[in-house]
Parts: structure tokens; C-alpha cells; sequence
């Protein structure tokens, strides 16, 4: 099972950020925070990642809490091609599997 | 990114038959393969892994000789279904990480549908 927790569904207006949030409470210290999007019918799309910085890239920012038991993702402008369901993992590489919980269907709505 | 194909995207067989579907990476090597089902309104499972010249390790509950998985070279892993069941229709998704393993890229999918 999933080790994370993340609310079933969010709504977004189009041009606004959406946050997403994460809780990873049982997270260990060689485990990173994965974010993965899946858009309708597709493969699941890599996003970000991180250890215990804030992190960002040309797609979105992770911030990572001190104790590293919540995060959360921000598209800093949602598009209604953003409209997916988000997937946060906590996963350790080479020492485990990316399991997928149920995830954030989030609605980018104009 | 990384880009990972799939082939064929989708396909439609008779209940019977085998359906070999084919994932790449087509930028970057990929020690390691996984393969992943999808059933609908569900989250991704986790069927197998493969790493390059070795046998797949299957998760718990996936049969080994129905669903063949093959990781002959660096850029290419294949499953097989063997003797489809309509059961067996589903999302498809193959993913590959490099020798760090630590981040996986996933192809599009395979839709199969088994009549």
C-alpha cells in the first residue's frame, strides 16, 4: 500500500497557482519525495523530486517541510492541460519500488 | 526527460491468442525496466522488474508464465501475454530507470482489450 496521503480531488482556476499537498509522515532519511502526473489515457509523467530542500524546475516547485513528513506541490500558473491526477511517492531509488497510492485529481478549470 | 516508447499503443486480440507489447528508451540506457497494469478508475500496480541480461523479478500474485518478460538489451524490454483472457484487458504501462535507479520514465501504454 501507499505510504503517502493526498486529498481524492482539487479544483484550480486557470492562470491561478495550484498547490497540492502531501502528507509522507512515516517518510525515512534516505527516502526522496516524488511527484508524478497522469494525464487521461497516458503514462505517468515525471514532475519533480526531492530530499529535503525546496526544489524547482521548468514545470513546477516542491516544498519540503523541516521534518519531512508533508509537502507540497505548486504550479505556480495551472493551465487546463494540467487537469490530471498527481501522484506523490515517497521512494528510496535503488532500494525500493514506486508504489502508487490514489493520488490528486486535479481540475484546472477557465 | 527521458523518453520511453511503447508499442503497439493499443491493440485488440482474440481470447487465446499471445500479444507482445514493447517498451524503449530511446535517449538513455535503462538498466532496469518495470512493468505496471492499470485497470480502470484504478491506480498503477506494479507487475514486474527487470534489469538487462537477467530474469524479472514478478510481484506477488502475477503469474511468471503468463505474463513473459524479456530484457535483452539496454534499450529494450518486451511482455508477453500469453494465451490472453479478456480478464487480462488493461492499461499497460512500462517505465525505465538508469543505472542509479532512482528516477523511472514512463512510456504512454498499451491498451489491451482481449474479445
Amino acid at each position: 500500500d501507499a505510504k503517502t496521503t493526498q486529498p481524492p480531488s482539487m479544483d484550480c482556476a486557470e492562470g491561478r497557482a495550484a498547490n497540492l499537498p502531501c502528507n509522507h509522515s512515516t517518510i525515512s532519511g534516505n527516502e526522496y519525495v516524488y511527484w508524478y502526473r497522469q494525464i487521461h489515457s497516458q503514462g505517468p509523467q515525471y514532475i519533480i523530486h526531492g530530499l529535503k530542500n525546496n526544489e524547482t524546475n521548468e514545470m513546477a516547485s516542491l516544498i519540503i517541510t523541516e521534518d519531512r513528513k508533508s509537502s507540497t506541490l505548486i504550479l505556480p500558473h495551472a493551465t487546463l492541460r494540467d487537469t490530471a491526477v498527481y501522484y506523490c511517492i515517497d521512494f528510496g531509488g535503488s532500494q525500493g519500488n514506486l508504489i502508487f497510492g490514489k493520488g490528486t485529481k486535479l481540475s484546472v478549470k477557465p | 526527460g527521458a523518453v520511453v516508447s511503447q508499442h503497439p499503443s493499443w491493440v485488440i486480440c482474440k481470447s487465446g491468442t499471445s500479444v507482445k507489447i514493447e517498451c524503449r528508451s530511446l535517449d538513455f540506457q535503462a538498466t532496469t525496466m518495470f512493468w505496471y497494469r492499470q485497470f480502470p478508475k484504478q491506480s498503477l500496480m506494479l507487475m514486474a522488474t527487470s534489469n538487462e541480461g537477467s530474469k524479472a523479478t514478478y510481484e506477488q500474485g502475477v503469474e511468471k508464465d503468463k505474463f513473459l518478460i524479456n530484457h535483452a538489451s539496454l534499450t529494450l524490454s518486451t511482455l508477453t501475454v500469453t494465451s490472453a483472457h479478456p480478464e487480462d484487458s488493461s492499461f499497460y504501462i512500462c517505465s525505465a530507470a538508469g543505472l542509479a535507479r532512482d528516477t523511472q520514465y514512463f512510456g504512454p501504454g498499451t491498451r489491451l482489450t482481449v474479445l
